[in-house]
């Protein structure tokens, strides 16, 4: 029930296309959705995130669409550029657990 | 600048040898963790600490150690008794363990078995 299912696992996409990765999770406890943005050899860096009282945040390019009922959270990649190949990570945490529970990453790859 | 800073980026253990992996952070951070990276696998919680001498398991904690004697500190051990060491290790800091806190990570450390 901690986990969160993150699909698919590997995505390429073109220059200017729209990138999208999904992810479900089963605790209903879940209050907090970021999405983290990892390049090759560096940790993970905050990108977005989403409280379950909103449907929708867009910041740039990037957009959260939120599902509470399907307990689904996507990330869209607008215009997707070869700057934006990187591993993206869906990540959950509630207001009453010290931790957050990543999900197992999905490897973007932008094709010029 | 501010950050956490990860030394060494690459490190080599021999089969039976304890190896410690440095986290130092100048972000004033109460709280620190450490991830394993595995490809395919995410992120997976090692330990982490809320404050000074304090720190508790995460999912993964069998064969590895940490301690906490300084804010800006938190060493890990990975001792012999971890079959499977190689991987990406990840240090983080956020401002407390609190909701919807940001969690900040150093540049990693990839260990190798020789």
């Amino acid at each position: 029930q901690q986990q969160v299912k993150q699909s698919p696992q590997s995505l390429i996409v073109q220059k200017g296309g729209i990138s999208i990765i999904n992810c479900a999770y089963e605790n209903t406890a879940f209050d907090y959705f970021p999405w983290y943005q990892q390049f090759p050899g560096k940790g993970p860096a905050l990108l977005i995130a989403i409280r379950p009282d909103v449907s929708e945040k867009k910041e740039g390019r990037f957009t959260i669409s939120f599902n509470k009922s399907a307990k689904q959270f996507s990330l869209h990649i607008m215009d997707s550029q070869p700057g934006d190949s990187a591993t993206y990570f869906c990540a959950a945490s509630s207001s009453s657990a010290s931790k957050i529970i990543f999900g197992s990453g999905t490897r973007l790859s932008i094709r010029p | 600048d501010g950050g956490i800073t990860q030394s060494p980026k690459y490190l080599f253990r021999k089969e039976g040898q304890n190896v410690t992996l440095s986290c130092e952070q100048n972000l004033n951070h109460d709280a620190m963790y450490w991830y394993r990276q595995d490809p395919g696998q995410g992120l997976r919680l090692i330990y982490y600490s809320q404050i000074v001498n304090d720190f508790q398991k995460g999912d993964i904690a069998e064969g590895y150690s940490v301690s906490r004697e300084k804010k800006e500190s938190f060493p890990l051990t990975v001792t012999s008794a971890q079959k499977n060491p190689t991987a990406f290790y990840l240090c983080a800091s956020s401002r407390s363990t609190g909701w919807g806190e940001k969690l900040f990570f150093g540049s990693g450390t990839q260990l190798s078995v020789l």
